[in-house]
């Protein structure tokens, strides 16, 4: 089974201050691994992802991820935060396993707040 | 816009009724996946379609149930409500299969 903790449940920024949200999985098999962000009242809109490869992923709107193997960790970086980075985001894998169906299993989700 | 249409944005009902959740796929794209996002329980996969055929079953209630069809529009059939239901319903497409997926706008139910 498969497991996502996302460490902080609200993260508060100053605005072009740099943040960090924090993921860690849990698998017993590989995984891909996933950033998603909900804006209010809108669906969820896929930031970046991580299939393999290079373990530092760039996504849209400036952000970047890492995967760490070792530490089983997937956290969410950007230098600069905009008031319009707040939204909620949320860390998803699914299972690289031979059943592997692409269901996403979510971390309970960080309300990133930038503040002016 | 994802290109996930999702009908309707709202529904309001009592318990004890049923509800059919009804959402579009992006053109191409045959894997529809359903996900319920509630404040207690966060965002659970209920159940994925590909093709017509269901393809796994995630967190989904007896009372819950869905269908693909031909033209690829899935349906969330939803019966004997009750007041814990109520929640935001996604439901996402994708062609890959791996996890990469657009998601609609969400049908918020409440019962009441």
């Amino acid at each position: 089974a498969q497991s996502v903790t996302q460490l902080d449940s609200q993260v508060p920024v100053f605005e072009e201050a740099p943040v960090e949200l924090r993921c860690n999985y849990s698998s017993s098999v590989s995984v891909y691994l996933f950033w998603y962000v909900q804006y209010p009242n809108q669906g969820l809109q896929l930031l970046l992802k991580y299939l393999s490869g290079s373990t530092l992923v760039k996504g849209i709107n400036g952000f970047e991820a890492e995967f760490n193997k070792s530490q089983t960790s997937f956290h969410l970086r950007k230098p600069s935060v905009h008031i319009s980075d707040t939204a909620e985001y949320f860390c998803a894998v699914s299972s690289d396993g031979s059943s592997n169906t692409g269901k996403l299993i979510f971390g309970q989700g960080t309300t990133l707040q930038v503040k002016p | 816009d994802s290109g996930v249409t999702q009908t309707p944005k709202h529904l309001i009902t009592a318990t004890g009724q049923r509800v059919t959740l009804r959402c579009s796929p992006r053109s191409g794209d045959l894997s529809v996946y359903w996900y319920q996002q509630s404040l207690d329980q966060g965002l659970q996969f209920l159940i994925q379609y590909y093709n017509g055929e269901e393809r796994a079953k995630g967190n989904i209630l007896e009372r819950f149930s869905a269908q693909q069809f031909p033209d690829l529009h899935s349906e969330l059939n939803l019966s004997s409500l009750e007041l814990g239901d109520s929640a935001l319903y996604f439901c996402a497409s994708s062609t890959t299969g791996i996890g990469e997926q657009y998601f609609g706008p969400g049908t918020r139910l409440t019962v009441t």
